[in-house]
């Protein structure tokens, strides 16, 4: 089957703990963003997403913090889970137009 | 199931072949995107459906790859002379209204093989 993210940079985490992913957009102007994830033989779910007139949403057991001066954007999971481990992608909406701009990728790991 | 169905799943063909891959979106979804995906890559834009209408097709790469969604539902992809570089997983996606900053559902996608 698929397999997503063989080389992508990893982020190993006890189950339990927090985590942070971290994703860095291209174009300041950018106004919308979302969060994705992404398993195994699956097409990206999404999560949560925030609009550039925010600096941080929540939701369950996640949050998306939006620094707009140095184009970042993270995502925390809170307790993380086995059923977490995936690979995120963050993605940009950028004005005039309908397509989303995908950032690269994090694997998540939650080592037990 | 209620999610963005794409068939077939796999898809192996001969470099020079004609390939057509399919998505049916959500019902009542009004826009449609076509992403491809290489692997250990996030998502890369294709082209953009609002119903019918093709609004955005500047990612598809070159005159060999097309898209329709005549009746504003289904929406096929077709890719001419197929060659290995074309190779990827071909993902569609649907979003409720056709407007901007929507979130996507995304089909499990056509992995596509050009031997």
């Amino acid at each position: 089957g698929e397999s997503v993210g063989l080389h992508l940079p990893t982020l190993s985490v006890q189950e339990g703990d927090n985590s942070i992913i971290n994703c860095a957009y291209s174009n300041s102007a950018s106004d919308y963003f979302i969060w994705y994830k992404q398993e195994s033989g699956k097409g990206p779910q999404f999560i949560i997403d925030i609009r550039s007139n925010m600096d941080k949403r929540q939701g369950q057991r996640v949050t998306v913090l939006l620094n707009k001066t140095v184009k970042h954007l993270s995502l925390q999971i809170a307790a993380t889970q086995p059923g977490d481990s995936a690979v995120y992608f963050c993605a940009e909406n950028r004005p005039g137009t309908y397509k989303y701009i995908f950032g690269t990728g994090t694997r998540l790991k939650v080592l037990a | 199931g209620a999610g963005v169905s794409q068939s077939p799943r796999y898809k192996v063909t001969k470099r020079g072949q004609d390939v057509a891959l399919r998505c049916d979106p959500i019902s009542g979804h009004v826009s449609l995107y076509w992403y491809r995906q290489a692997l250990g890559q996030g998502p890369e834009f294709l082209t953009y459906f609002n119903y019918e209408a093709q609004q955005d097709k500047s990612g598809l790469p070159n005159d060999r790859f097309s898209a329709e969604r005549p009746e504003g539902s289904i929406s096929t992809l077709t890719i001419q002379r197929t060659e290995q570089r074309d190779s990827a997983m071909y993902r569609c996606a649907s979003s409720p209204k056709g407007g901007r900053n929507e979130k996507l559902f995304f089909g499990s996608g056509t992995q596509l093989s050009v031997l």
